[in-house]
């Protein structure tokens, strides 16, 4: 399968812990988009990268989140000191901006729930 | 105003009908338009592009009115599988890049 992928699909956290999440995009798009979902809502943008850069994170809920692609290649998400209103479905999208620029590929999610 | 509207619904329809759903924007400068399909506690999955001359693929049209900023959907002939919510995604320009802006989402629930 090669399409983007996502780990873990499910975290339970305490508040006020720190959780990361993983994201490994379709191996050719250089382009990796974070999303928040809460039920009801469309997918929040949080930010994106293109290959290394972070070109984009005034949408990052707050200076508890955080994302870094150190290679250009697989993402991370962090939360620090998570509270309950974190509890939502984190999804990572891919692109390919060298055609078809803003087509997004997404990944399974990560279902968090913070008790 | 929202940057993206769409009505939540649900629209319940029969099976082999042909239903049409709306999403309006708030920018003129937004760029690229898609709709895309997530069933329940699944991903968005990518349904279609929107261009400007309007498209199809299948028994699913897209068009865009740029000068009353919205883009539409129409399914013709209604499967059951089509029961989904249905996204709508636009571009805003944001300080030299462009930030993808979803809809909330239209259900929609086709029954025999």
């Amino acid at each position: 399968d090669t399409g983007v992928s996502q780990n873990p699909r499910h975290k339970i956290t305490k508040r006020g812990q720190n959780v990361t999440f993983r994201c490994d995009p379709i191996s050719e798009h250089n382009r990796l988009y974070w999303y928040r979902q809460t039920l009801g809502q469309g997918p929040e943008f949080l930010t994106y990268f293109q290959n290394e850069a972070q070109l984009e994170k005034s949408r990052l809920l707050s200076d508890r989140f955080s994302a870094e692609r150190p290679k250009g290649s697989f993402s991370t998400l962090e939360i620090q000191r998570t509270e309950q209103g974190d509890s939502a479905m984190y999804l990572c999208a891919s692109s390919n901006s060298q055609g078809g620029p803003y087509e997004q590929y997404f990944g399974p999610g990560t279902r968090l729930t913070v008790t | 105003r929202k940057e993206v509207e769409q009505d939540p619904g649900p629209f319940n329809v029969p099976e082999g009908a042909t239903v049409a759903f709306n999403c309006t924007y708030s920018n003129s400068a937004s760029q690229s338009f898609f709709w895309y399909r997530q069933d329940c506690r699944k991903e968005p999955k990518l349904l279609m592009s929107v261009y400007s001359s309007g498209n199809e693929d299948g028994r699913f049209t897209a068009q865009l009115n740029r000068a009353s900023q919205y883009i539409s959907l129409l399914i013709r002939d209604s499967k059951l599988s089509d029961s989904a919510t249905y996204l709508c995604v636009v571009n805003n320009p944001s300080g030299g890049s462009y930030i993808p802006t979803f809809g909330r989402g239209t259900s929609l629930i086709v029954h025999p």
